[in-house]
C-alpha cells in the first residue's frame, strides 16, 4: 500500500492563480479530509468527505472547494488564491466511523506571493 | 468537542522514558482520547486512542484517570527519533453522522529527547 499520497510537495502560485492539490489513498478508507497548518500551528480542518459524492465544509472552508467522485480521490481546488492560503495541506483518510485513526499524506507546501 | 491542554514543551534523556499529560477537563462520555504525533513538519502519526481503559501498544500506553479528566501518554523508552510535537485530542465516538472524523489540534506538546 502506498497508503495517501498528494502531490505535489510544493507549489507556488502567485494571487488570483487557480490551482487543485490532489490527494489520493488505497486503502479503501471512506473518510478523508484536508487539513492546513499554518506556521507554529496545529492543524485546522478545511473540507471532509464521509464517502464519494458526499462532502462537508470543516472549520476553515472559505476559498476552498472539494468534490468526492471516487473512494479513492479526494482533491482541494484553490479558487483565486491569496496570501493567506500560504500553508502546508495535509490530507487524510480513515476508515467510516469512530475509533479508527486517521492516515495523513506527506502534505503539500504551498506559498503564495 | 472537548478541549485539551498540554505542556508547551518537555525534555526527556534517551532510554528513559517520556510521560505527556493532557488535560481533558469537559471531556464528554462519548469521546475518545486520541494522541497523535508530527515529526519536523511531516504529517501527522496516529499514536494511540482509549475510551475509559487503559491502552498498550507497539508504541506507546495510554493512562486514563478514573474520572477521565485527564490522560498521560506515556513512551517507555524513548529515542532520539521520538522528538516530535506531541497532540491530544478529544474526538466525539458516537456511530452515526458525520462528525466522529473531526480531529482538532491544539498547540500540542514539542517533545526533545536528549542523548
Amino acid at each position: 500500500n502506498a497508503g495517501v499520497t498528494q502531490t505535489p510537495k510544493f507549489q507556488v502560485l502567485k494571487t488570483g492563480q487557480s490551482m487543485t492539490l490532489q490527494c489520493a489513498q488505497d486503502m479503501n478508507h471512506e473518510y478523508m479530509s484536508w487539513y492546513r497548518q499554518d506556521p507554529g500551528m496545529g492543524l485546522r480542518l478545511i473540507h471532509y468527505s464521509v464517502g464519494a459524492g458526499i462532502t462537508d465544509q470543516g472549520e476553515v472552508p472559505n476559498g476552498y472547494n472539494v468534490s468526492r467522485s471516487t473512494t479513492e480521490d479526494f482533491p482541494l481546488r484553490l479558487l483565486s488564491a491569496a496570501p493567506s492560503q500560504t500553508s502546508v495541506y495535509f490530507c487524510a483518510s480513515s476508515r467510516s466511523g469512530p475509533g479508527y485513526e486517521q492516515y495523513f499524506g506527506p502534505g503539500t507546501r504551498l506559498t503564495v506571493t | 468537542d472537548a478541549k485539551t491542554t498540554q505542556p508547551t514543551s518537555m525534555d526527556c534523556a534517551e532510554g528513559r522514558a517520556a510521560n505527556l499529560p493532557c488535560n481533558h477537563s469537559t471531556i464528554s462520555g462519548n469521546e475518545y482520547v486520541y494522541w497523535y504525533r508530527q515529526i519536523h513538519s511531516q504529517g501527522p502519526q496516529y499514536i494511540i486512542h482509549g475510551l475509559k481503559n487503559n491502552e498498550t501498544n507497539e508504541m506507546a500506553s495510554l493512562i486514563i484517570t478514573e474520572d477521565r479528566k485527564s490522560s498521560t501518554l506515556i513512551l517507555p523508552h524513548a529515542t532520539l527519533r521520538d522528538t516530535a510535537v506531541y497532540y491530544c485530542i478529544v474526538r466525539v465516538a458516537v456511530v452515526g453522522g458525520t462528525s466522529y472524523g473531526k480531529l482538532t489540534f491544539g498547540q500540542g506538546t514539542i517533545l526533545t529527547v536528549h542523548p
